[in-house]
């Protein structure tokens, strides 16, 4: 079956744009997260739905970065005037439900903030 | 707040040799679950292996072990007959028990396994 997917894999943006960074989990897939793994370090929480409900956005560094799923289905991170400290690889994880063991990740967006 | 640490940022391994990986990592919780997880280069990450806290058995699947010592917060994957296709970085990854409100992963900041034919 298909994976978890996101899109676009890349992206370049100038300082002060607005970028929005999508996520297709798995079909069915309850809970879903973002991270933000910065180049040579481990991935680091953002934010976490349990369907539509945002339980968790304790992760997000700032108030310009924005998560939503509306239909607990696709999610949309959106980041508003990026800045270059903003430049890292965006990773979405799907989880069956919320007892389950394994989070399956996507294959990241690359934000590059020039 | 748990912390996950790796202390290798580099290993590297003969092709059918044996490397471990060391991973620690600091909790006031008594059950929680610990992962694995490969990274190859420019493609997603994919869990190796998991261990429960509460079990005492070490995890294997295949090649992959894990040496879980609770009282000290250490968790080490060992690869056994290394390939060529283990190269890649590798996270260790902590998570509280599912009834707690933060059900994200804590990772490490990664080991980068090289292995040379």
């Amino acid at each position: 079956g298909a994976g978890v997917s996101q899109s676009p894999r890349y992206k370049v943006a100038k300082r002060g744009q607005d970028v929005a960074l999508r996520c297709d989990p798995i079909s069915g897939h309850v809970s879903l997260f973002w991270y933000q793994q910065a180049l040579g370090q481990g991935p680091e929480f953002l934010t976490y739905f349990q369907n539509e409900a945002q339980l968790d956005k304790s992760g997000l560094p700032s108030d310009r970065f924005f998560a939503e799923r509306p239909e607990g289905s696709v999610s949309t991170l959106k980041i508003q005037r990026t800045q270059q400290e903003d430049s890292a690889v965006y990773l979405c994880a799907s989880r069956r439900g919320r007892s389950s063991y394994e989070q399956y990740f996507g294959p990241g967006t690359r934000l590059t903030v020039t | 707040a748990q912390t996950v640490t790796q202390s290798q940022p580099e290993m590297s391994v003969q092709e059918a040799e044996t490397v471990t990986l060391s991973c620690t990592y600091d909790t006031s919780e008594s059950d929680y679950y610990l992962f694995w997880y490969k990274q190859p280069p420019s493609r997603q990450m994919i869990l190796v292996i998991r261990q429960e806290a509460y079990k005492q058995q070490n995890a294997t699947e295949n090649r992959f072990s894990v040496n879980f010592q609770k009282a000290a917060k250490s968790f080490s994957l060992k690869i056994s007959d290394s390939q060529l296709g283990d190269a890649a970085m590798y996270f260790c990854a902590y998570r509280s028990p599912s009834n707690n409100a933060g059900n994200m992963l804590t990772f490490g900041g990664g080991t980068r396994l090289m292995v040379k034919p």
